[in-house]
């Protein structure tokens, strides 16, 4: 699976739209990119995932590159409670589900 | 609230003792997985079960045991451990092995080993 670069950390105002970037520039064409959150004390959660075409739900959207070699997942009105790690995870669908995790992003939500 | 549910919330134990660890999913999911995560660090792939047969073990020391008695449930038999496997274990779920459906997880159990 490729490996991705997250910042360490980042702040956002709350009810602000919260843009988290994710650098996967040894992606392949079959590697979907995911992205979970993990809120403390708690286990990780699925967010979303795209393999080309930008994607939206009804937590966020996912933004990627024409290139594929980065995207972005966008919170668009962030709350105090969307405080957490968000972990972006490059991986080929069919050779299993499981995940390796990343770093991540400790996302600050500021009053 | 999640759909994965581990049981207990909460275990210390010492070297000596035997536990189990218990997670519950009633979503029919298929594959079955346990991570470890140390404070302040991402979660590390333990185990995963694929039709209650075990497809990878990710070279877990033999003190750790898991067991898929069905496809509901999954236990993480704990013996002999010591001070450094002190950890929240994590269990996950998802539909299949495969073919990437997202995983659910519960919320852990905080295991500390004195």
């Amino acid at each position: 699976d490729a490996k991705t670069t997250q910042p360490p950390s980042m702040d956002c105002a709350e009810g602000r739209a919260a843009n988290l970037p994710c650098n996967h520039s040894t992606i392949s064409g079959n590697e979907y990119v995911y992205w979970y959150r993990q809120i403390h004390s708690q286990g990780p959660q699925y967010i979303i995932h795209g393999l080309k075409n930008n994607e939206t739900n009804e937590m966020a959207s996912l933004i990627i590159t024409e290139d594929r070699k980065s995207s972005t997942l966008i919170l668009p009105h962030a709350t105090l409670r969307d405080t957490a790690v968000y972990y972006c995870i490059v991986r080929v669908a069919r050779r299993g589900n499981m995940l390796t995790f990343g770093g991540g992003t400790r996302l600050m939500v500021k009053p | 609230d999640t759909e994965v549910t581990q049981t207990p919330k909460h275990l210390v134990m010492g070297m000596t003792n035997k536990k189990s660890l218990k997670c519950e999913q009633h979503m029919g999911h298929r594959a079955m997985y346990w991570y470890k995560q140390k404070a302040k660090k991402p979660p590390e792939l333990m185990f995963v079960y694929s039709y209650e047969k075990l497809s990878i073990n990710e070279s877990v020391p033999s003190r750790f045991s898991p067991e898929c008695p069905n496809s509901s449930l999954l236990n993480l038999h704990l013996h002999a451990l010591q001070p450094e496997d002190s950890a929240l274990y994590l269990c996950a779920s998802s539909q299949v092995p495969q073919g990437g459906s997202p995983l659910h997880f519960g919320n852990g159990t905080r295991l500390t080993v004195t």
